[in-house]
């Protein structure tokens, strides 16, 4: 079966640009988390959702950072006015369930690269 | 709060030798999930392992073990008879109940050489 699927895999934006990320859960998972990979370091919890609702935006870093899903499958992570500081790998991972006990896949990633 | 130490921040050993990633970790709650997580070079989390807080049995799968010790607040995990392939970065991570995301290690980088 698919895995969790993410688009683009790379990006490079200049500065101010506003950015879209995709992600494509692993159908059925209920559970659909962002993190953010900084170089070197592990990932850090951005937000999350049980099926549309956002349930946790506690780790976003600012409110240029927005996050949706509004059917409850595909998600999108959009940043506005890119800051060079935004530059990372964002990660998405989906579970089945919704106790929150459950085993997180992530998929591929998107690099974001900002100038 | 949460804290996940991965004192190790890099390992070169050479093909064949067994190498153990040490974890360590923080948590006010009596139940709690464990996890490692294999980033090869192409950048995707690979699940490998989860362990519940009240199951302290040593696992073993192929070449990969893993040694839970709630005494010690630890999680290693060991690999025998290292292959080139098991080059990667290596994730240790804990869920708790106060939060439903995963806190992670900073990383421990595993260089097999041939």
């Amino acid at each position: 079966g698919a895995g969790v699927s993410q688009s683009p895999r790379y990006k490079v934006a200049k500065r101010g640009q506003d950015v879209a990320l995709r992600c494509d859960p692993i159908s059925g998972h209920v559970s659909l988390f962002w993190y953010q990979q900084a170089l070197g370091q592990g990932p850090e919890f951005l937000t999350y959702f049980q099926n549309e609702a956002q349930l946790d935006k506690s780790g976003l870093p600012s409110d240029r950072f927005f996050a949706e899903r509004p059917e409850g499958s595909v998600s999108t992570l959009k940043i506005q006015r890119t800051q060079q500081e935004d530059s990372a790998v964002y990660l998405c991972a989906s579970s089945w369930g919704q106790r929150g006990a459950e085993t997180q896949y992530f998929g591929p990633g998107t690099r974001l690269l900002v100038l | 709060a949460q804290k996940v130490t991965q004192a190790q921040t890099e390992i070169s050993v050479v093909e064949k030798e067994d190498v153990t990633l040490d974890c360590v970790y923080e948590t006010r709650d009596t139940t709690y999930y464990l996890f490692w997580y294999k980033q090869p070079p192409s950048g995707e989390l690979v699940f490998l392992i989860r362990r519940n807080s009240f199951d302290e049995q040593n696992e073993i799968s192929g070449r990969y073990s893993w040694n839970f010790q709630k005494s010690t607040s630890s999680f290693n995990f060991t690999i025998t008879a290292s292959q080139v392939v098991d080059s990667a970065v290596y994730f240790c991570a804990l869920k708790d109940t106060g939060r439903r995301a995963l806190t992670f290690g900073s990383g421990t980088r595993l260089q097999v050489q041939p």
